[in-house]
């Protein structure tokens, strides 16, 4: 069974940085695409970015929102995906996934709330 | 206002099929077969109903169907149960994933 566990998620004040993991298990993460996706509370869901498999280059991808202060990276040797988040706005209050794919996300994570107050 | 357009909710008796709409542009829904869709009940982790518009992942129940005319994908659930009462939201991709801004379905 796949499984992908957030971690790192809590309250941080307006201007200040916090950095989420993601640890995979169960599926052959080195050649996963992974993605983050975020959902404001009582919101939709927001794509946040993504990072390719190193084979397929491990390039990133980002949303407008999030291009220029948040930043994705992979270590394959620990199963491991992350996401560094800086300069936080109360606009990035939201439960952050982790998910599986490019463009479409299999399996999700269980979430791990940020809240951005000051 | 979300990318792709969807109704805010719509409502069928158990029983009844229901289709939900997810409208984009000849950029996104119209330009590739991504289209895919998740349900998310009340407090729970969204779940993939359909990728590439019409694909059904394992272990999800084929009264659940994925089409696409134009720039618009449609969601259809036929037979319609309780459990199907949630959130769903329809996805694509337009130089970056886009999701559409959810359609609360109720059973009556």
């Amino acid at each position: 069974e796949v499984q992908l566990v957030e971690s790192g998620g809590g309250l941080v004040k307006p201007g200040g940085s916090l950095r989420l993991s993601c640890a995979g298990s169960g599926l052959t993460f080195s050649n996963a695409w992974m993605s983050w996706v975020r959902q404001a509370p009582g919101k939709g869901l927001e794509w946040v970015g993504r990072i390719k498999s190193r084979t397929d280059g491990g390039t990133t991808d980002y949303a407008a929102p999030v291009k220029g202060r948040f930043s994705i990276s992979r270590d394959d040797s620990k199963n491991t995906l992350y996401l560094q988040m800086n300069s936080l706005e109360t606009e990035d209050t939201a439960v952050y996934y982790c998910v599986s794919g490019g463009h479409y996300f299999d399996p999700w994570g269980q979430g791990t709330l940020v809240t951005v107050s000051s | 206002q979300s990318a792709l357009t969807q109704p805010a909710s719509v409502s069928g008796s158990p029983g009844q099929s229901i289709t939900i709409s997810c409208t984009g542009t000849s950029s996104d829904v119209g330009d590739c077969n991504c289209v895919s869709w998740y349900q998310q009940h009340p407090g729970k982790v969204p779940k993939l109903m359909i990728y590439d518009v019409s694909n059904r992942p394992s272990g999800v129940s084929n009264r659940f169907s994925g089409s696409k005319s134009g720039n618009t994908a449609s969601l259809t659930i036929s037979g319609l149960q309780a459990e199907d009462e949630a959130g769903y939201y329809c996805s694509s991709y337009r130089s970056s994933v886009i999701f559409g801004g959810g359609t609360r379905l109720t059973v009556l």
